[in-house]
């Protein structure tokens, strides 16, 4: 079975400044995919970002970028230019390719706050 | 924008109630799921779906049921709800992705306390 693990309950960070949150996966697939969602304190969860496994390129979506390493099994989420609205719960996904309607496998989670 | 609703932000029921937390995307999405989300233990899945009437168990389907009579609608049902249900519940819908990339949209939560 797949496992995400994230190893950072808390991080922080200040305004305009650039940090890194943690995630490993276990699995034996190939294929597969992995997202970060963000959920705020209004609770809504939002997609910041995805990755193709099949993909060497790391994904960016504008100051969110990851670093994936699939040999090691790591992927990784860097919020450039840290901002008050960034403040949120941070959750590492993971997916397989092989099933299409299958759900997906979460880690714990990381509680980042920003500070001015 | 997809849109995921849930009825309640917030409920409160009795032990013994019998439960009921709806669900409704507006984008004909095939996929439906039900989250349970707790502190320090992220979210776990409960029920998904991937077509009406169609249903399979996630990782904690136990004490819970769940009905998708129409496409756009899933609930989930709490048959004779216990204080360890009191949780956070999420409801998430996504497209049948061919290569199981589609992102899942989630709604806004349902704060579930079981007095």
């Amino acid at each position: 079975a797949q496992t995400v693990t994230q190893s950072q309950p808390e991080m922080s960070v200040q305004e305009a400044e650039t940090v890194t949150l943690s995630c490993t996966y276990d699995t034996s697939e190939s294929d597969y995919y992995l997202f970060w969602y963000k959920q705020p304190p209004s609770r809504q969860m939002i997609l910041v970002i995805r990755q193709e496994a099949y993909k060497q390129q790391n994904a960016t979506e504008n100051r969110f970028s990851v670093n994936f390493q699939k040999a090691a099994k790591s992927f990784s989420l860097k919020i450039s230019d840290s901002q008050l609205g960034d403040a949120a719960m941070y959750f590492c996904a993971y997916r397989s390719a092989s099933q299409a309607g299958t759900a997906l496998i979460f880690g714990k989670g990381t509680t980042l706050s920003v500070s001015s | 924008d997809v849109k995921v609703t849930q009825s309640s932000r917030y409920l409160v029921k009795r032990t013994g109630e019998k439960v009921f937390l709806e669900c409704v995307q507006d984008m004909d999405h095939e996929n439906m799921f039900w989250y349970r989300q707790d502190p320090g233990l992220g979210l776990r899945l409960i029920y998904f779906s991937y077509d009406v009437k169609m249903k399979e168990k996630g990782d904690i389907p136990e004490g819970y049921s769940v009905s998708r009579e129409k496409k756009e609608r899933f609930s989930l049902i709490l048959e004779s709800a216990s204080t360890n249900q009191t949780s956070m519940y999420l409801c998430a819908s996504s497209l049948w992705g061919e290569y199981g990339h589609q992102p899942q949209h989630f709604g806004d939560g349902t704060r579930l306390s079981i007095l």
